[in-house]
């Protein structure tokens, strides 16, 4: 079986200060690993994904996330915030022995303040 | 334009009254999938379609029907609604590359049952 943790329902950033949003996964298998934004009123739009290649994933927006497999961990980050950061963001894993099933985690909130 | 397509769009209906819930997609995708979004929860799935006629539980599946008859649509079905199925329904679909699952969602349904 697979999950997703985030941890931190709500994240509130500066303008210009890192956003760090932290994903843990628990897989039995080499997991595939993704974060989607949700903006309001909007369906999920793919920031980036992890599939096994690089262990460093950059994405769409500045955004980019590291996958540690000794930390079960799938960070996302960004140097410096804007405005139009201001979203849900859902991390989600799908494993290998599991084409098709995917489980997201809860969400984030991310608040940016001038 | 390439999109995912869901009507519609918002529902209010009562208990017992059978309900479809349209998806077309029109990207030649073969894999398709529900998820339920509610507070707190994140997203969950509903149920999936490799391609037509392959279909599969997600987390999620009691209370739903769905079927693939045809490679662009993916309609989910509720014989029977009831007040816990109150929530925000996306469809999604996505090439079914290996390891590639971009998954492109619609703009939700917003479904009450009353």
């Amino acid at each position: 079986a697979q999950s997703v943790t985030q941890l931190g329902s709500h994240v509130s950033v500066s303008e210009g200060a890192l956003v760090l949003l932290r994903c843990n996964y628990s897989s039995s298998v080499p997991p595939y690993l993704f974060w989607y934004v949700q903006y309001p009123n909007q369906g999920l739009q793919l920031l980036l994904k992890y599939t096994s290649a690089a262990t460093l994933v950059k994405g769409i927006n500045g955004f980019e996330a590291e996958f540690k497999k000794s930390e079960t961990s799938f960070h996302l980050t960004k140097p410096s915030a804007h405005m139009s950061d201001a979203a849900e963001y859902f991390c989600a894993v799908s494993g290998s022995d599991s084409w098709g099933k995917f489980q997201f985690g809860a969400g984030t909130q991310v608040v940016v303040t001038p | 334009e390439a999109q995912v397509t869901q009507n519609p769009r918002y529902l209010i209906t009562v208990t017992g009254k059978k309900l479809t819930v349209t998806c077309s997609q029109n990207m030649n995708h073969e894999y398709m999938s529900w998820y339920r979004q509610d507070p707190g929860l994140g997203l969950r799935q509903i149920y999936y379609s490799m391609n037509v006629e392959v279909t599969d539980k997600g987390d999620v599946p009691e209370g739903y029907k769905v079927s693939r008859k045809e490679k662009r649509n993916f309609p989910l079905i509720l014989e029977s609604p009831s007040p816990n199925q109150t929530s925000l329904y996306f469809c999604a679909s996505s090439f079914q590359l290996a390891a590639s699952y971009e998954q492109y969602f619609g703009p939700g349904t917003r479904l009450t049952v009353t």
